[in-house]
């Protein structure tokens, strides 16, 4: 089966920092991307890791480990216009299919 | 910045009317997908496409559903008979290839309201 598991919900505070975990069990794996998603628009994509090991993207990192299929997505100096859901997505292997989690809502207050 | 774009914004329709819901994938993408998202779930896959034909279909994508790209630009989906669960919000994406450091580039979707 395929199982894609991100916490529902975060609330961090402006300026800090926060780490959202993503672990997965799915048939296959070609790589790990993360979006954004505000509410009523479209994903849209932040960062992707094929490889174990960090990415870093100006504020935003994310950190692979295949062997324990875990994910986490950072963000540093958090900004009230980071309030999103944050979306992991697995590509499976030999297919073209992105297999979603279900979104982490965070909510930065000021 | 290229993007993908999707016609119309907002679809009502009654019950077991067809609908076709309209994109344009980003001009130089030669891998074109469809993905649905109920309201307060998960974005799904429905399909995705390349050189005019399907190449992957999940569950969802019964023989009520197609895909067509009628010309060099439009990739459309349609629904022949919608039901009261096909009210999601339908995205349209793209891709440069199935290279797994290729992104699937999201369009701003179309809001499908079954009544």
């Amino acid at each position: 089966g395929q199982n894609i598991d991100q916490p529902t919900e975060m609330t961090a505070t402006e300026g800090a920092i926060v780490q959202i975990n993503c672990t997965y069990q799915t048939s296959g794996f070609n790589g790990l991307f993360w979006y954004q998603q505000h509410a009523g628009e479209a994903p849209t994509f932040l960062s992707y890791n094929v490889l174990d090991g960090l990415e870093e993207k100006g504020r935003f990192s994310s950190f692979l480990s295949r062997s324990k299929g875990y994910s986490y997505l950072l963000l540093k100096e958090l900004q009230m216009k980071d309030s999103a859901s944050y979306l992991c997505a697995v590509l499976q292997n030999g297919f073209q299919k992105l297999v979603f989690g279900t979104g982490t809502r965070l909510l930065v207050s000021p | 910045e290229p993007e993908v774009t999707q016609t119309p914004s907002h679809q009502v329709t009654q019950m077991g009317q067809e609908v076709i819901l309209r994109c344009v994938p980003i001009s130089n993408h030669l891998y074109f997908y469809w993905y649905r998202q109920i309201l307060g779930q998960k974005v799904e896959f429905l399909v995705s496409f390349y050189n005019n034909e399907i190449s992957e279909k999940s569950e969802i994508f019964d023989d009520q559903f197609s895909v067509e790209r009628p010309d060099g630009s439009n990739f459309t989906l349609k629904i022949r008979s919608t039901k009261l669960e096909d009210s999601a919000m339908y995205f349209c994406a793209s891709s440069e290839s199935t290279v797994s450091t290729d992104t699937q580039y999201f369009g701003p979707g179309t809001r499908l309201t079954v009544l």
